[in-house]
């Protein structure tokens, strides 16, 4: 079955420095979505990118989808302790609904 | 503003109990998932609806069902729950999407279950 890897899995950054997490799938994809999760929440829909190569940004994160469609980033400039969560892809088709594994992201003041 | 609600933030149950985790939505979504969330594994999906009395098995639907009697409304049911059910349990919703793309889901505040 399709499988979706998700890297790191624990991130510890000071607060200034810059993160990436990055979503891998085994097989090309029609769109991706990015969720963050605080601790002690649930997840919250961020973005979703459709178009082979597309970059959009939302203030200090920037979001990226491959050429080839099969993987995807999500960069943070400057964390800030506000950003401390874990952050999730999913990719989805007809039927199928896919989360990743996630990525803890720990900001250290 | 858009709103999930679960029935309970905590639950605690006996093994071989049935279990009722109960979902509501107020968007008129046509969508509703039941996911189980473990760490180290992210969220995995149990079963999802796409129309009233419509169902269909996820990636874990072993000793789960669901029933969907309203569109608002959808339910997740253990049958004789076990301590490996132990978890948290999050409802979304969503629109339908276009072709084989999905909508954004939005999640409820989450179950989490103990079995003892």
């Amino acid at each position: 079955g399709q499988q979706v890897m998700q890297i790191p899995q624990y991130q510890h950054v000071q607060e200034g420095e810059d993160f990436t997490t990055y979503c891998n799938s085994s097989t090309t994809l029609s769109n991706i979505q990015w969720y963050k999760q605080r601790p002690g929440g649930h997840p919250v829909f961020l973005i979703q990118l459709v178009k082979s190569g597309e970059v959009k940004k939302q203030k200090r994160l920037t979001f990226q989808f491959g050429e080839a469609k099969k993987n995807s980033s999500l960069h943070i400039t400057a964390t800030q302790t506000t950003d401390v969560g874990t952050y999730f892809c999913f990719i989805s088709g007809t039927y199928k609904y896919i989360f990743g594994t996630g990525t803890r992201l720990k900001v250290l003041a | 503003d858009v709103k999930v609600t679960q029935s309970s933030r905590y639950l605690v149950k006996r093994t071989g109990e049935k279990v009722f985790l109960e979902c509501v939505q107020d968007m008129d979504h046509e969508n509703m998932f039941w996911y189980r969330q473990d760490p180290g594994l992210g969220l995995r999906l149990i079963y999802f609806s796409y129309d009233v009395k419509m169902k269909e098995k996820g990636d874990i639907p072993e000793g789960y069902s669901v029933s969907r009697e309203k569109k608002e409304r959808f339910s997740l049911i253990l049958e004789s729950a076990s301590t490996n059910q132990t978890s948290m349990y999050l409802c979304a919703s969503s629109s339908p999407g276009i072709w084989d793309r999905s909508e954004e889901q939005y999640f409820g505040p989450g179950t989490r279950l103990t079995v003892t």
